[in-house]
């Protein structure tokens, strides 16, 4: 999988909307963007993916550049159970089917 | 109904001791998975398994082995403990070939291993 780079670390207020950013200038045509997150003591979770246009889930949404080489995960509301490690991670379907983390971005949320 | 179930949640042993740690799942899915995730907190691929292939990422230690008795089921054995395998394990699944989150792995919440 290619690689990305994401901020060690934000912060965010609770209620305010909270952008994290990811970049991907090596990406290829194939590449998934994906986002996973891990909150204290459990496994990750699936979070959103997209591959060319913007997407919207009930959980967050997915703004994707138009080159494709950043994207940014939205939080529209963060909570304080938002709190969590949050990874960025290319998925390149055709390559088989392995899920490779980096070191993602720890998001803490200020009451 | 937890989708990925790992047991026992909290595993405490002495070096040397041979240890093994329950996953199923019951999603459907065709692939499981073993991550190891250190005290540096980095999330590191071990193994990929389906009833066809078994991937094993070549930094780990051949101590560590993967048994599937069924398609629902990924166990993994670890011979002679060390101190440096204390960390915690991950177990996931996903069906093969998906995209997305139809593609999207699923994981059980951990197996915090402490080896003294």
């Amino acid at each position: 999988d290619a690689k990305t780079t994401q901020p060690n670390s934000m912060e965010s207020n609770e209620e305010e909307p909270v952008h994290l950013p990811c970049n991907h200038s090596t990406i290829s045509g194939t590449d998934y963007i994906h986002w996973y997150r891990q909150l204290p003591s459990q496994g990750p979770e699936y979070v959103i993916h997209g591959l060319t246009s913007n997407v919207n889930n009930r959980m967050a949404s997915l703004a994707i550049a138009e080159d494709r080489k950043s994207s940014t995960l939205i939080l529209h509301r963060a909570t304080l159970r938002d709190a969590a490690v949050y990874y960025c991670i290319l998925r390149d379907v055709d390559a088989g089917n392995m899920l490779t983390f980096g070191g993602g971005t720890r998001l803490m949320v200020k009451p | 109904d937890t989708a990925v179930s790992q047991t026992p949640k909290y595993l405490v042993t002495q070096m040397g001791n041979d240890k093994s740690i329950k996953c199923e799942q019951n999603l459907g899915h065709d692939t499981m998975y073993w991550y190891k995730q250190d005290s540096k907190k980095f999330l590191k691929i071990m193994f990929s398994y389906n009833n066809k292939e078994l991937i094993i990422n070549e930094t780990v230690p051949n101590r560590f082995s993967p048994k599937s008795p069924d398609k629902a089921h990924l166990n993994l054995h670890i011979n002679s403990l060390e101190l440096g395998d204390s960390a915690v394990y991950f177990c996931a699944s996903s069906q093969l070939g998906g995209i997305g989150h139809a593609g999207g792995y699923t994981f059980g919440s951990g197996t915090r291993l402490t080896v003294v």
